[in-house]
Order: structure tokens, then sequence, then C-alpha cells
């Protein structure tokens, strides 16, 4: 079935430091992929998405690129803050279902 | 504009007891979800609905019932609580490609 992959955490970032979170995913046809943010007691916020092959979606310094040949969406900063300590989940749309991964928590120290 | 709303906020139940869990959105938006989220995990998907009085079982539907009689409320209805069904509810609205979350009920069943 469809199911998403990401990288289990936690991770520790010093601030200005590089981000990434791999995310891989397996989906018969062709999904629309999704990063979606969780700070502490509140639902999911969407962070960025891309609905087709080679689509960049970006938000707030992250982004992520749809590749279709490794089925993969890896999100990247290049600069964190402390701000951006919190839980990200990659998440496939597929038909009228979300498919959410398990969660990455991040916490960036100053 | 609220965006969506759930009710309660923290609920203890006994094992065997009943209760409904509120979701009210009034973005009018026709697609809602609930969601449970275990510690450490992802969302799972557990019921969803396209519009008022179509509902349909998402990933882990065992236990729990909804309903949809009007486009703003989706409730959930736990009918014999049991311990596995302690965790964090979450529901959200869909409008296009993003999806709207509430800020989630936290549910124990001792």
């Amino acid at each position: 079935g469809d199911s998403v992959t990401q990288m289990e955490g936690p991770v520790t970032l010093s601030e200005e430091a590089f981000l990434t979170i791999n995310c891989t995913y397996t989906a018969t046809g062709y999904p629309s992929l999704f990063w979606y943010v969780q700070y502490p007691g509140e639902g999911l916020q969407l962070l960025l998405k891309a609905t087709k092959a080679d689509d960049k979606g970006s938000n707030k310094g992250f982004e992520a690129t749809y590749r279709k040949e490794t089925t993969s969406f890896h999100l990247e900063k290049g600069s964190v803050q402390v701000s951006d300590s919190a839980v990200y989940f990659c998440a496939l749309l597929t038909g009228n279902q979300f498919y959410f991964g398990t969660g990455t928590s991040l916490t960036v120290i100053p | 504009n609220a965006g969506v709303t759930q009710t309660p906020k923290f609920r203890i139940l006994k094992i065997g007891q009943s209760m409904t869990l509120q979701c009210t959105q009034d973005m009018n938006h026709n697609y809602m979800y609930w969601y449970r989220q275990d510690p450490g995990m992802g969302l799972k998907l557990i019921y969803y609905s396209v519009g008022a009085g179509i509902t349909d079982k998402g990933e882990v539907p065992n236990g729990y019932n909804v309903s949809r009689s009007t486009t703003e409320d989706f409730p959930l209805r736990l009918e014999l609580a049991a311990p596995s069904q302690t965790s964090v509810y979450f529901c959200a609205s869909t409008e296009g490609y993003e999806q709207f979350f509430g800020p989630g009920t936290r549910l124990t069943v001792l």
C-alpha cells in the first residue's frame, strides 16, 4: 500500500547549520507530496508542497524537490534557527487519503 | 474565522465508557478527517468524509464511528473505550491540497 518513510530523529543542530531530513515514498499513481510541521501542543501546519514530479516546494527558507526517479522528497534548509525546533512530517496524498511519516524531531541549539 | 475547533482538549475515560469527540470547521470545506497520533508515531487515518452524509473508513477504524450530518461538524464516537485508544486525536479539513488541523484532543483510557 501507499506509505511514507522518513529518517528517524531526533536531530539536534546548532543555529545556522544545514538541515536535511530524508523522506521516501511508495505510492501507486502520481501522489502529491507535503511537509508538515508540528510545534509543541499544536496541530500540524502545512510547510510546503509539490504536486508533480520535479516540482520544488519552498516556504520560510525550507525547500523540497519531488523526485520521481528516486521516489524522494527530502526537506532542506540552508541555515536553521532556534525557532525551527519542531517535529517535521512528510506526507503524501493519493485519492482522498493522506499518509504521514512517523515524524522527525528537530532541536536547534543557540 | 476560527478554523478547525475540537472539544474537549483533554479527557480521561474508564474502560468501557463511551464518548464523542467534537470537531467543527467554519471554512465550508467538504473534506474532513479524523486521525490519531500515538507517541513517536505519525498520524493514522481513522475515518474521513467527502461531504455531508458521506463517510468512509481509513487505516484504523475499529472501535470508532463517525457521522456527518452537516458540512461544519464531524464528530467521532468511541462506544466502548479501551486502553489501546489512548492517543491524541486530530480533526482536519481540506481545501485543495492543504489540510487544516485542529488543536487536538488528548484522550487517556484507564
